[in-house]
């Protein structure tokens, strides 16, 4: 069945770039995802990248997308503490329903 | 500036009372989903619905049903509430649709405890 995985913490010094990596199953993923959870708070859709893309760039985020190897992963430049959170990795297929995937989550955390 | 507003933040119920959860979108959108988070298992979808009075299993439902009376409104209901079902709760939306249409957009969510 369909199954998102992405490692369960990363830690960073302020001022380094932060990539978080995720690898997904189903190939017919249409529309790929990274949403931000900041302690307390719902989900918040950070960005998405379409499955025919590569890459996708938005200020400090860039996006890669590695659709032989089913691998995706969000690059955050010059990590600030704001950007400490828990980053999900989900995809959805085709399909009215937009049924999404989620991975576990990845705590960033980030310090001094 | 799209929204997505569940009831409570914080729920206390003791076990074996009914629970409702409600969740309200304004952006008209055609779907509904309740997820629960736990830590190390990310968003488990437990219903969702892609219309009034429609509804579909996730991943997980037992223990649980849900109501779709109108287009705005995806109450979760727990029918009789047990302490595995503590957790915290999401309740999302999204239009069928093209392109960036297939936003969910997420409430806050609703840390329950079940004592």
């Amino acid at each position: 069945g369909e199954d998102v995985e992405q490692s369960l913490f990363l830690s960073v010094r302020e001022g380094d770039s932060s990539v978080i990596n995720c690898t997904y199953t189903d190939s017919s993923s249409t529309y790929l995802y990274w949403y931000k959870q900041e302690p307390g708070a719902g989900l918040q859709l950070l960005t998405y990248i379409f499955s025919n893309m590569d890459m996708k760039q938005d200020q400090r985020l860039t996006v890669l997308l590695n659709k032989k190897d089913k691998h995706l992963s969000l690059r955050i430049a010059d990590t600030q503490t704001g950007d400490s959170a828990i980053y999900f990795c989900a995809e959805s297929s085709t399909g009215g329903y937009n049924k999404l995937i989620f991975g576990a989550g990845t705590r960033l955390a980030v310090h001094p | 500036d799209v929204k997505v507003t569940q009831s409570s933040r914080y729920l206390v119920k003791r076990t074996g009372e009914k629970v409702f959860l409600e969740c309200v979108q304004d952006m008209d959108h055609e779907n509904m989903f309740w997820y629960r988070q736990d830590p190390g298992l990310g968003l488990r979808l437990i219903y969702f619905s892609y219309d009034v009075k429609m509804k579909e299993k996730g991943d997980i439902p037992e223990g649980y049903s849900v109501s779709r009376e109108k287009k705005e409104r995806f109450s979760l209901i727990l029918e009789s509430a047990s302490t595995n079902q503590t957790s915290m709760y999401l309740c999302a939306s999204s239009s069928i649709g093209r392109d960036i249409q297939y936003k969910a957009f997420f409430g806050q969510g609703t840390r329950l405890t079940v004592v």
